[in-house]
């Protein structure tokens, strides 16, 4: 099956500064969805991207199908940014299955 | 919007009884639902596909008789875990996938199971 690996595991960070996640795949996707998993569990979804760029807010992120990652951008980070970042993918030609990767814990400092 | 709801939150129960958990998609349809597991500090992992009116499709591993699922209309599906016992504690997590121009799945707030 498809592979999605992200980096890095985990990242601490002071307030204000900025970050990349990445993610890579393994093969072509139909979908990739960004999501953050707060304290509480639940996921938050964060961008459906799967090429090309788009921005909300302090966050954007992009794609780039062809080589087979995306990235997504925190700008100016705050304290309830912190949580995991989750990337997922459905393999194209594949079903609407989505497939994780094991996410990017963040935590933002005050 | 796009709003899931589980219910219930969190759930403790005694090693033996069965559990259900529901999954309602509130403001759109969804003729496809999951359900995931989450343990600690790890990934979600994908359980089961629910379709609207057809049997369930489970993933490798994942007993069909333990864990019942029910996708009897187009906003809700039920997870029951029979005869639950203390391994099967976890996260539970199901999603609804909203259709259009983009597949987009979209989470409820999990259920917390501890069975003792």
């Amino acid at each position: 099956g498809i592979q999605v690996e992200q980096s890095p595991p985990d990242l601490i960070l002071q307030e204000g500064a900025n970050s990349t996640l990445r993610c890579n795949f393994s093969d072509s996707v139909n979908n990739l969805q960004w999501f953050h998993q707060n304290p509480w569990g639940q996921l938050i979804n964060l961008f459906y991207i799967p090429s090309g760029t788009k921005q909300n807010g302090r966050l954007s992120a992009t794609t780039v199908a062809t080589e087979r990652y995306s990235l997504l951008y925190i700008s100016s980070s705050q304290t309830t940014d912190s949580g995991v970042y989750f990337c997922a993918v459905v393999r194209r030609g594949g079903s609407e299955k989505l497939v994780f990767g094991k996410g990017t814990k963040l935590t933002v400092n005050p | 919007g796009a709003v899931v709801s589980q219910h219930p939150s969190w759930v403790i129960c005694k090693s033996g009884t069965s559990v259900k958990i529901e999954c309602r998609s509130l403001d759109f349809q969804a003729t496809t639902m999951f359900w995931y597991r989450q343990f600690p500090k790890q990934s979600l992992m994908l359980m089961a596909t629910s379709n609207e009116g057809s049997k369930a499709t489970y993933e490798q591993g994942v007993e069909k008789d333990k864990f019942l699922i029910n996708h009897a209309s187009l906003t809700l599906s039920t997870l029951t875990v029979t005869s639950a016992h203390p391994e099967d504690s976890s996260f539970y997590i199901c999603s609804a996938l909203k259709g259009g121009n983009t597949d987009t799945q979209y989470f409820g707030p999990g259920t917390r199971l501890t069975v003792l």
